[in-house]
């Protein structure tokens, strides 16, 4: 079955500054890859997502990389603010028998320091 | 719209008793998740429904875990004999339809504490 792997496990920046997140996944029929930030005690959200037939997507200051080759892809934050401070989990998932069944990474917290 | 959601919204029991956590998904959605998060951790993969259907139950870490869904409605999902390695959040999600919406939306969660 997938696996998934995320690094690193926590993250400290400076606000202003940019995060790197990045996951690893193994099933290479997995083509769906969401990120979901997760705040203290508050159910998961969806951040960004990318499908395998796309290799980059951004919103704002949030973009998604995904590079099917090597099977990893990554969260990139620029401008970090205080409110970016959270739990960030990445997955992987690929379609079976009518749904979507996620993979999830065990996380990284993220700490913007201001 | 209302959101998806769970009850209760914390749960303290004893061992050995069983509980029935409830997850109401978001009206129209077809497909109906349950994952486990123990604390500091990542979120873990228990049971998916496509309608009322359960297609992969193989998330379920024993036989004591078990969950139904009425219809494309309410699920509920019932831990017997409960140990204290079950405490935990447990996480409900609900998407329009499998494919190719893959959007899940999460409920507030079930935090289960068993003593």
């Amino acid at each position: 079955g997938e696996n998934v792997e995320q690094h690193p496990s926590t993250l400290s920046v400076q606000e202003g500054d940019s995060a790197v997140i990045k996951c690893t996944y193994s099933d290479s029929a997995s083509n769906y890859f969401p990120w979901y930030k997760q705040e203290l005690g508050k159910r998961p959200q969806l951040i960004i997502d990318i499908r395998s037939n796309v290799g980059e997507k951004k919103d704002q200051r949030i973009a998604v990389t995904l590079n099917k080759t090597a099977k990893h892809f990554s969260l990139h934050i620029t401008e970090t603010q205080p409110e970016d401070s959270a739990v960030y989990f990445c997955a992987a998932s690929s379609p079976t028998q009518g749904a979507q069944k996620l993979v999830f990474g065990q996380g990284t917290r993220l700490t913007i320091n201001p | 719209g209302a959101g998806v959601s769970q009850s209760p919204s914390n749960k303290v029991t004893e061992k050995g008793k069983d509980v029935e956590l409830r997850c109401d998904p978001i009206s129209g959605h077809t497909a109906l998740y349950w994952y486990r998060q123990r604390l500091g951790q990542g979120l873990e993969f228990l049971i998916y429904f496509q309608g009322n259907s359960a297609p992969d139950k193989s998330g379920l870490p024993s036989d004591r875990f078990s969950a139904e869904r009425t219809g494309e409605s309410v699920s509920t999902l019932t831990i017997q004999r409960t140990q204290q390695e079950d405490s935990a959040v447990y996480l409900c999600a609900s998407s329009p339809r499998g494919v190719p919406t893959y959007e899940q939306y999460f409920g507030p969660g079930t935090r289960l504490t068993v003593t």
